[in-house]
């Protein structure tokens, strides 16, 4: 079953924050966070297993609410290389394999 | 550590030929491969989970004859699209786990193949 994100698209100045939402139907094992830049292979950002689980990088975060499958990336103070494709792709539970939601597509202007 | 290649990065062929395409954990062994596949603007959808030594699972509406996946050692899987149509053209990219991790850990993906059919 995809995730579904939100938003599609966001354009940002250099300096501002942004939230890009997942959510499932399935009762999820872990989330896991990618960037993609144009032509390029998905770069890894980060994974969370647990409900309630909060994990960050810098200024790019992500949090996990397992009773309500869904899953948040927090990207604060942005910069010019945040600009890409943002990718949740999550594990159901029995899965064993990771399904990519549609992606939501980032621009930071200078 | 944990590098995953593909070879070709990009091939260009001819509709009705086949292409193989290969995937390879540099410093690791990896038991369990997936190949995905992005058209341009859309999300990586899977394909295929490839495990070493057994019959790869397909994704629902995904042709088995078609691309023909075989994993045949502990650090390579091999995609071949079978007489290739221009609609197949599409940037393939694999991932691999470590040998004994499970979805709970990173999977690592290749830098991918981009498939132009003429």
């Amino acid at each position: 079953q995809q995730p579904v994100q939100s938003p599609q698209a966001v354009i940002l100045r250099e300096g501002e924050d942004a939230v890009i939402n997942c959510s499932s139907s399935k009762a999820l094992y872990s989330v896991h966070w990618y960037r993609q830049k144009h032509g390029e292979a998905p770069v890894f950002l980060m994974i969370l297993l647990k409900g309630g689980e909060q994990k960050g990088h810098e200024k790019i975060s992500a949090s996990f609410n397992e009773k309500k499958q869904q899953s948040s990336l927090y990207l604060t103070a942005s910069q010019l290389s945040y600009s890409g494709t943002y990718f949740c792709g999550t594990v159901e539970w029995q899965g064993g394999k990771l399904i990519f939601g549609q992606g939501t597509e980032l621009s930071v202007k200078p | 550590g944990a590098v995953v290649s593909q070879h070709p990065s990009w091939v260009i062929c001819k509709s009705g030929t086949s292409v193989k395409i290969e995937c390879r954990s540099l410093d690791f062994q990896a038991t369990t491969m997936f190949w995905y596949r992005q058209f341009p603007k859309q999300s990586l959808m899977l394909m295929a989970t490839s495990n070493e030594g057994s019959k790869a699972t397909y994704e629902q509406g995904v042709e088995k004859d078609k691309f023909l996946i075989n994993h045949a050692s502990l650090t390579l899987s091999t995609l071949t699209v079978t007489s290739a149509h221009p609609e197949d053209s599409s940037f393939y990219i694999c991932s691999a786990i470590p040998s004994g991790r499970n979805l709970a850990y990173e999977q690592y993906f290749g830098p991918g193949t981009r498939l132009t059919v003429t």
